[in-house]
């Protein structure tokens, strides 16, 4: 089956950790992208790579880090300078990063800051 | 102002109502729409694509007004099983594959 996975499905941190969260596609995608999706609010773009070593800001790209070493895998790390890192974290992929090609979104992790 | 804005809700609505859901996006230069659906602590998956000519799945129907930057959803005949939140979402113009998220309406659909 192909498809996007994400892990773990919920994450605990306590304050001043790093953490990693993987994604990981069979879909052949050169594209892809983390979202953080806050109550009340719509999804927001943290990183996004439109192919194996690039990657590129999002809009709120502060107190991240992507690598794209590999075309299927694209982690993300949480730092410990970002300020309210508690959030849906979402990863997705799509054909290329170029035209309007659908984006498919992994089940997501839920992080918590204690 | 918010990129693409929408009510939030709750809309309560019985089985078999129709209902119907609003969308304005603010880039007068927008290329692509979407409206996606999310259940409840799961992710997004795309419903529709909304062309400008107007366009239906099944129960679905979608339009389009470029004049306004107005998107529209409706869903007739609704079933238990249509309770989510609906994600308005735009692609501006130009360079990759940006999309803008609305922050949802929620659904809920009761016997």
């Amino acid at each position: 089956d192909g498809g996007i996975t994400q892990s773990p499905k919920y994450l605990f941190r306590k304050e001043g950790q790093n953490v990693t969260l993987s994604c990981e596609q069979n879909l052949n995608h050169d594209a892809m992208y983390w979202y953080r999706q806050d109550p009340g609010q719509g999804l927001r773009l943290i990183y996004y790579s439109q192919i194996v070593n690039d990657f590129q800001k999002g809009d709120i790209a502060e107190g991240y880090s992507v690598s794209r070493e590999k075309k299927e895998s694209f982690p993300l790390t949480v730092t410990s300078a970002q300020k309210n890192p508690t959030a849906f974290y979402l990863c997705a992929s799509s054909l290329a990063g170029g035209g309007s090609n659908e984006q498919f979104f992994g089940p997501g992790t839920r992080l918590t800051v204690l | 102002r918010k990129e693409v804005e929408q009510d939030p809700g709750p809309f309560n609505v019985p089985e078999g109502a129709t209902v119907a859901f609003n969308c304005t996006y603010s880039n007068s230069a927008s290329q692509s729409f979407f409206w996606y659906r999310q259940d409840c602590r799961k992710e997004p998956k795309l419903l529709m694509s909304v062309y400008s000519s107007g366009n239906e799945d099944g129960r679905f129907t979608a339009q389009l007004n470029r004049a306004s930057q107005y998107i529209s959803l409706l869903i007739r005949d609704s079933k238990l099983s249509d309770s989510a939140t609906y994600l308005c979402v735009v692609r501006p113009s130009g360079g990759y594959n940006k999309l803008i998220f609305g922050a949802g309406t929620r659904l809920a659909v009761h016997p």
